[in-house]
């Protein structure tokens, strides 16, 4: 069975672009968390989307965002990157109602 | 409020000995889940173990285990006759069961396991 799976693995942005980060869920997990862990932090929570519709946002600007496909695969946008935003993201996924979450390899993105 | 707590940033040891990684908890909540889980330098989260507030039984897994003391909020991992590839940084974290979701992470322990 295959794990969560994130792409790309590298991105590089210039400050003030966009990013976009997908996501595909283990096969039967409905819902999708993303994480934000910048170097030498721990995990901060950004988005739980559930059955298609963002159930909780952690505490970020609106420039992330987000939303989860009819099939549940995710997307994580970043607008307007800002130099703080790199960080390996994290994406991991569960079924409803399963206590523990499955993470993928993450999205490296490193914003110059 | 819930906060999880990994006072230990780093630590060091030699392979084939024994290491406790701490960690601790606060929740007003009596029902919630306690988490480990590792990060090898791969950046991948791997899940270890899930424990619930009602059941304090420490529990083994091969050269892993774990000790759940309620009455001190400690939810403690021990590695039996480290090895190398034990070598990650290892989070424990906690879950309250409210609607929102949120897994309350510690600031996650960096275990080096030296040849």
């Amino acid at each position: 069975e295959a794990g969560v799976t994130q792409s790309p693995t590298h991105l590089i942005k210039t400050r003030g672009q966009q990013a976009t980060l997908r996501c595909s869920p283990i096969s039967g997990h409905t819902s999708v968390y993303w994480y934000q862990q910048a170097l030498g932090l721990g995990l901060q929570f950004l988005l739980w989307y559930d059955e298609g519709e963002e159930r909780n946002r952690g505490n970020f600007p609106p420039r992330f965002s987000g939303r989860q496909f009819p099939n549940y695969s995710s997307e994580l946008n970043v607008n307007a990157l800002e130099l703080e935003d790199s960080a390996l993201y994290l994406c991991a996924s569960s079924t409803n109602g399963q206590l523990e979450a499955f993470f993928g390899q993450g999205t490296r993105l490193t914003v110059v | 409020a819930q906060k999880v707590t990994q006072a230990q940033t780093e630590i060091s040891v030699v392979e084939k000995e024994d290491v406790t990684l701490d960690c601790v908890y606060e929740t007003r909540d009596t029902t919630y889940y306690l988490f480990w889980y590792k990060q090898p330098p791969s950046g991948e989260l791997v899940f270890l173990i899930r424990r619930n507030s009602f059941d304090e039984q420490n529990e083994i897994s091969g050269r892993y285990s774990w000790n759940f003391q309620k009455s001190t909020s400690s939810f403690n991992f021990t590695i039996t006759a480290s090895q190398v590839v034990d070598s990650a940084v290892y989070f424990c974290a906690l879950r309250i069961m409210d609607s929102n979701y949120q897994l309350i992470w510690g600031a996650g322990t960096k275990l080096i396991i030296k040849p």
